[in-house]
């Protein structure tokens, strides 16, 4: 069974303190992994994909990259607008044709100014 | 307008009700999805659509059912709403091979 677990559940910085979001995951062939950001009463929008260990991609303050085990979402310098709960999934061969994604539980991210 | 559009925002029900969620999009993609989201479980596949035709179960699928009317549209059912069924549902969709999901901004609903 695919298992996605994402740590810590919640974190607190100071604007401008830099930390590391991790997401362990185990599945049978992984075809792609996802990091998403989801604003309190929204849905999930797309940050990332990372398909393969070693990979790493970045977008303004955010830097993904990805492991055989796990993935870390670092954020350099948070601003309070980077606050946010940070989703991880993880799509995997076990998923067949359906390609549905499995999800971590997020890790939710509070930058104080 | 949003790319995915879900209705209604909230919704409160009586335990034993029918209720309907309804989901268009604008992405032009075949494949659609409903999932459901609690505090401390992340979101769980409820049912998914490949086209009109082509319906299937996702993972926690028992008390509710769906409805492919059109490309566009993928509308979630729950036939005898219960108290564990209070939750925040999100639709989404993807493109040809999974990739590329886009979610609508959610329904809650609270099933009293």
């Amino acid at each position: 069974e695919d298992q996605v677990t994402q740590s810590p559940e919640a974190l607190r910085l100071q604007e401008g303190e830099s930390s590391s979001l991790n997401c362990s995951y185990t599945v049978s062939g992984l075809r792609g992994l996802f990091w998403y950001r989801q604003d309190p009463g929204k849905g999930p929008e797309f940050l990332f994909t990372l398909y393969s260990a070693g990979e790493e991609k970045e977008k303004e303050r955010l830097k993904a990259t990805l492991t055989k085990k796990e993935s870390f979402l670092h954020i350099t310098a948070p601003k309070p607008e980077d606050s946010a709960t940070y989703l991880c999934a993880v799509q995997a061969d076990s998923s067949g044709s359906a390609r549905q994604l499995t999800f971590g539980s997020g890790t939710q991210l509070t930058v104080l100014p | 307008d949003a790319d995915v559009t879900q209705t209604p925002r909230n919704r409160i029900t009586k335990t034993g009700k029918r209720i309907m969620l309804e989901c268009s999009q604008t992405k032009g993609h075949d494949r659609m999805y409903w999932y459901r989201q609690d505090p401390g479980l992340g979101l769980r596949l409820i049912y998914y659509s490949f086209d009109v035709k082509d319906i299937n179960k996702g993972e926690i699928s028992d008390g509710y059912s769906v409805s492919r009317q059109a490309q566009a549209k993928f509308s979630l059912s729950l036939e005898s709403a219960i108290p564990n069924q209070t939750a925040l549902y999100f639709c989404a969709t993807s493109g040809q091979h999974g990739y590329g999901y886009t979610f609508g901004s959610g329904t809650r609903l609270t099933v009293v």
